[in-house]
């Protein structure tokens, strides 16, 4: 079965720089959801999308920045690179079918994530 | 804040169950208990989901107190593979849908 694709697996940028982590989404889902998980650290939300619109935000810094796009895959923007930006950042996908869900539950299903280190 | 309360680690011994408490006092009417298990720096992977009663799948079997202010994850034989980080989390769609994760217990399966 089709799983979330994150590209890329592995980034290494030096401080100040600019990087992109780009999301596929399980087809047919439609919310995306990203995280952020630092060295011995719990994931921590950071944003989700629902049918390309922003549906929620969480502990993001205003230099990061998110977007889904028409084909529903999703690219998170990080500017100003610091050091402890340097994690693994999950994203997550689920098909939610509006307010409610079918069920009111909605089990996301996570990416292998991408590991950022900035020097 | 996490609403839910974990041991930090615990250890099995390889094919025994392993049951993993989780407590949650404060849930509310309408938000399930989600399991998600983190093997070392790879996604969080989806086990189980309830709301009242307890369920089952193949991978484990999710035991809710009749009052919902607790839960346990059982997995039945314990394998060296189930060694990983187990988050209980609970919530609902109507919160936004997102999950937040607290502080899991580290499970150890120990030959």
């Amino acid at each position: 079965a089709a799983g979330v694709i994150q590209s890329p697996r592995h980034l290494i940028k030096e401080k100040r720089e600019t990087a992109t982590l780009k999301c596929y989404p399980i087809p047919r889902h439609d919310t995306v959801y990203w995280y952020q998980q630092g060295p011995g650290q719990d994931p921590q939300f950071l944003i989700s999308f629902y049918e390309k619109m922003q549906s929620d935000k969480g502990s993001i810094p205003d230099r990061f920045s998110a977007q889904q796009f028409s084909d529903y895959h999703s690219e998170l923007n990080m500017s100003s690179l610091e050091l402890g930006d340097s994690a693994l950042y999950f994203c997550a996908s689920s098909f939610t079918l509006g307010q409610g869900g079918p069920s009111g539950a909605n089990v996301l299903t996570f990416g292998a994530g991408s590991r950022l280190t900035v020097l | 804040d996490a609403k839910t309360t974990q041991p930090t680690s615990m250890d099995c011994a390889e094919g025994r169950a392993a049951n993993l408490p989780c407590n949650h006092s404060t849930i509310s009417g309408n938000e399930y208990v989600y399991w998600y298990r983190q093997i070392h720096s790879q996604g969080p992977q989806y086990i189980i989901h309830g709301l009242k009663n307890n369920e089952t799948n193949e991978m484990a079997s999710l035991i809710i107190t009749e009052d919902r202010k607790s839960s346990t994850l059982i997995l039945p034989h314990a394998t060296l593979r189930d060694t990983a980080v187990y988050y209980c989390i609970v919530g609902t769609y109507n919160q936004g849908g997102k999950l937040i994760f607290g502080q899991g217990t580290e499970l150890s399966v120990k030959p």
